[in-house]
């Protein structure tokens, strides 16, 4: 089946990492992808991953991919206030080319 | 320019009225979708495009009936709208059906009173 989980709240120290965790159910998933959606705006791709990878890093952003244990993670390095907003993981089964299953999001906040 | 614009942003209505949201891209893409967000965030797909052709219909009331004129324009028409129809109804683009990114619009927030 189609599901993709994720920790619905996550509470970090500016300047510290931020992790967060996903995981997914279909083991065909060609693409996994990180949405970020700040208040009152749409997603916006952050980066996302082939499943043939296992780590793929952008600047402050590193994603790794465990296929074994179809488990996905963002980390954000030095987290700053700008990166409080919801993280949504997703994926694309092979399946089903044009669907994207989402994550319900992890609400990241960021204390000073 | 905004690539993909979806108007109204707010939408305050009646159960049992018709009403309708339009959505443009001007991306150039090929694809576009309807996704909706309840109000515990979850997101979920509701149809697609493909150049003009229906490829996505999900478990959606038919209520619901999207209606695309040309690949720059998805439109969602939801009649009878009933109370369980509020939420963000989101518009997005991709480039092709194999899709690696999808854009979104800013979302339409639709509230049947």
């Amino acid at each position: 089946g189609e599901d993709v989980e994720q920790s619905l709240f996550l509470s970090v120290r500016e300047g510290d990492s931020s992790v967060i965790n996903c995981t997914y159910t279909d083991s065909s998933s060609t693409y996994l992808y990180w949405y970020k959606q700040e208040p009152g705006a749409g997603l916006q791709l952050l980066t996302y991953i082939f499943s043939n990878m296992d780590m793929k890093q952008d600047q402050r952003l590193t994603v790794l991919l465990n296929k074994k244990d179809k488990h996905l993670s963002l980390r954000i390095a030095d987290t700053q206030t700008g990166d409080s907003a919801i993280y949504f993981c997703a994926e694309r089964p092979y399946s089903s080319a044009s669907k994207i299953i989402f994550g319900s999001g992890t609400r990241l906040s960021i204390r000073p | 320019d905004t690539a993909v614009s979806q108007t109204p942003k707010y939408l305050v209505t009646q159960m049992g009225n018709d009403k309708s949201i339009k959505c443009e891209q001007n991306l150039g893409h090929d694809t576009m979708y309807w996704y909706k967000q309840d109000s515990k965030k979850f997101l979920k797909i509701m149809f697609s495009y493909n150049n003009k052709e229906l490829i996505i219909n999900e478990t959606v009331p038919n209520r619901f009936s999207p209606k695309s004129p040309d690949k720059a324009h998805l439109n969602l028409h939801i009649n009878s709208l009933e109370l369980g129809d509020s939420a963000v109804y989101f518009c997005a683009s991709s480039p092709k059906t194999t899709n690696e990114k999808l854009f979104f619009g800013s979302g339409t927030q639709l509230s049947v009173l």
